[in-house]
Formats: structure tokens, sequence, C-alpha cells
């Protein structure tokens, strides 16, 4: 089955700086990659996804890198303000196309 | 508000108790799913039901029971709750193989 290994478990930043989060998956079936961020207190919102057809994609501040020969994903949060300060998982897919199996997490801390 | 919304918000019960969490989804999903969040933190899939139909039992002992009467509930039963079934319970749902959508979360205290 997928095993999904994200690095690093704690990051503090500056504001303004960049955040980078890697995770590895094992399962060469995977095809979807989404990246999940939970506040204190709330349940983990999707904030963006790659498919294995696409080697990166970018939502404003947020991008993900996708490299399906080394099994690799990363997220990359540019111009980080206070309010990115969170915990991010990276999840990959549980027996192709059912259920996720999510990264430990990584706690951001942005200060100002 | 489309969302996926789930009750109680906390849960305080003693060793032993029987206690149900409600979840349902007005998103028009066609499969749903119980996480289950430790104290450190770490999500881990419990059951997927797609179209009332159980497709994923991750290893989760029998005392835990999810029942699904339409494909936009599933709620999840706990018998002879166990200090060790202390954790945050989220329910999910998602249209084919997108993104899954969080409830809020469920904090289940066992005494």
């Amino acid at each position: 089955g997928e095993n999904v290994e994200q690095h690093p478990s704690t990051l503090s930043v500056q504001e303004g700086d960049s955040a980078v989060i890697k995770c590895t998956y094992s399962d060469s079936a995977s095809n979807y990659f989404p990246w999940y961020k939970q506040e204190l207190g709330k349940g983990p919102q999707l904030i963006i996804d790659i498919r294995s057809n696409v080697g990166e994609k970018k939502d404003q501040r947020i991008a993900v890198t996708l490299n399906k020969t080394a099994k690799h994903f990363s997220l990359h949060i540019t111009e980080t303000q206070p309010e990115d300060s969170a915990v991010y998982f990276c999840a990959g897919e549980c027996r192709a196309g059912t259920a996720l199996i999510f990264g430990k997490g990584t706690t951001l801390s942005v200060s100002s | 508000d489309t969302a996926v919304s789930q009750t109680p918000k906390y849960l305080v019960t003693q060793m032993g108790n029987d206690k149900s969490i409600k979840c349902e989804q007005n998103l028009g999903h066609d499969t749903m799913y119980w996480y289950k969040q430790d104290s450190k933190k770490f999500l881990k899939i419990m059951f997927s039901y797609n179209n009332k139909e159980l497709i994923i039992n991750e290893t989760v002992p029998n005392r835990f029971s999810p029942k699904s009467p339409d494909k936009a509930h599933l709620n999840l039963h706990i018998n002879s709750l166990e200090l060790g079934d202390s954790a945050v319970y989220f329910c999910a749902s998602s249209q084919g193989r997108g993104g899954d959508t969080f409830g809020s979360g469920t904090r289940l205290t066992v005494v």
C-alpha cells in the first residue's frame, strides 16, 4: 500500500520568506496528490492538488511540484504571511482512487 | 451553506459506554469517509463508503461500526469505548478522486 513521508515536521520562517515542504510516496500507481492546511480547532482544508500528468501547478502564492520518477512532490509558499501559520499535510492515494494516505504534517510558523 | 457537517463537536464519555457521531454532506458527493486524528495530529483513514457501500475498512476494531443510510449520510457508532479511542474524528466526502472536503471534527474524550 501507499506510504507518504513528509519533511520537515516543523518549519519557522520570517514574514515574506518562502517555505518549502517536501513529501515522498511509495506507490508508483498513485496519481493524485493533494495538500491540506489545518488551522487550530478546524478540519483540514484542501489548498492545492496535482495529478500525475502535470509537473507543476500554481495558485497565487502557492505552488506544488511533482517528480514522478523520483516519487516526490513539494509545496512552495512564497511571500509568507502570519495567517499562513498552520499544520500542512500532504497526501497520496490509497489503493488507486479510493481514500488518502496522509503525511505526518508540518507545523509552519510565520513570525512578523 | 454547502458543507460536511458532523455532530456533536465535543463528546466526553466514560469507558465502556456506546456513542455515535453523525455526519451529513450536502455537496452531492458519492464517497464519504471517516478519519481519525490522534494527539500527534496524525490523520488516518478508518472507513470509506461509496454510494452507501463499504469500500475500505482499515483494520479498525469491530467496536467501530459505520452506517450509511443514504449517500449523504455516514454515521459512526462506537461500542465499549476505551481510553485509546480518545481522538478527533473527521468525516469527509469527495466526488470521484478529487480532494476530500472535511467536516470540522468531533473531539472524543474517553475518561
